[in-house]
């Protein structure tokens, strides 16, 4: 297997502009995470979806931010409008089933000018 | 004012010794732990973890130990290699699926 990819490694965007952060789980896995990753505040959860089906959002810092997961292999993290204050290390994870390993991407550098 | 990133607690170790990392966790519901890995550019990486009904799990070169009493674990790496040179984070699943993670360790291998 290919590991958890995301797409675009990196992303330079001025203030203002949507921000579609993209995502492929591992085959099989049933749980998807995003997660931000800034040397402030280290590794938060953002969201995470269980079976397509968000269960907790309450990592998202505000309106600004949605994700989706249209189906098992695909997930988005929006942003729209972006703020300098949102550049940062996105990370997607997923797993295969609770409490078991969960497996990180490679990550999507935001910098946001 | 001027801000102020995570600062990270540093071991410096001489290459072939043995390191130990140490973690204090918060919840003392935790049910599952896990060590990731992080070399700077890259995703975090699994490297091993511990239910809480175990104390002690043994890996490649790796091992976790788990004292639920004083709510502290533990990796120790075996042999430290140049390629062990990483952040290391210990992360607890307290309440549902929700992994929380612990700010980090940066360990330094000498040759």
């Amino acid at each position: 297997d290919a590991g958890v990819i995301q797409s675009p490694r990196h992303e330079v965007t001025e203030m203002g502009q949507e921000v579609t952060l993209r995502c492929k789980p591992i085959s099989g896995h049933d749980y998807l995470f995003w997660y931000r990753q800034t040397m402030m505040r280290g590794l938060e959860l953002l969201i995470y979806f269980n079976n397509n089906v968000p269960i907790d959002d309450s990592g998202m810092p505000e309106d600004r931010f949605s994700a989706k997961m249209p189906n098992a292999s695909f997930s988005t993290l929006k942003i729209q409008p972006s703020e300098p204050r949102d550049s940062a290390v996105y990370f997607c994870a997923s797993r295969q089933r609770e409490l078991s390993e969960q497996y990180f991407g490679p990550g999507t550098r935001l910098t946001v000018t | 004012g001027e801000s102020v990133g995570l600062h990270l607690p540093t071991l410096s170790v001489q290459e072939g010794d043995n390191s130990i990392i140490n973690c204090a966790y918060s919840n003392s519901a935790s049910d599952y732990f896990i060590w990731y890995k992080q070399e700077s550019g890259k995703g975090p990486q699994f490297i091993i973890d511990i239910r809480s009904n175990m104390d002690k799990r043994q890996g490649q070169r790796v091992t976790v130990l788990l004292n639920k009493t004083v709510k502290h674990l533990s990796l120790q790496i075996a042999a430290t290699q140049p390629g062990d040179s990483a952040v290391y984070f210990c992360a607890e699943n307290a309440a549902g699926n929700k992994l929380t993670f612990g700010g980090g360790t940066r360990v330094l291998v000498k040759p």
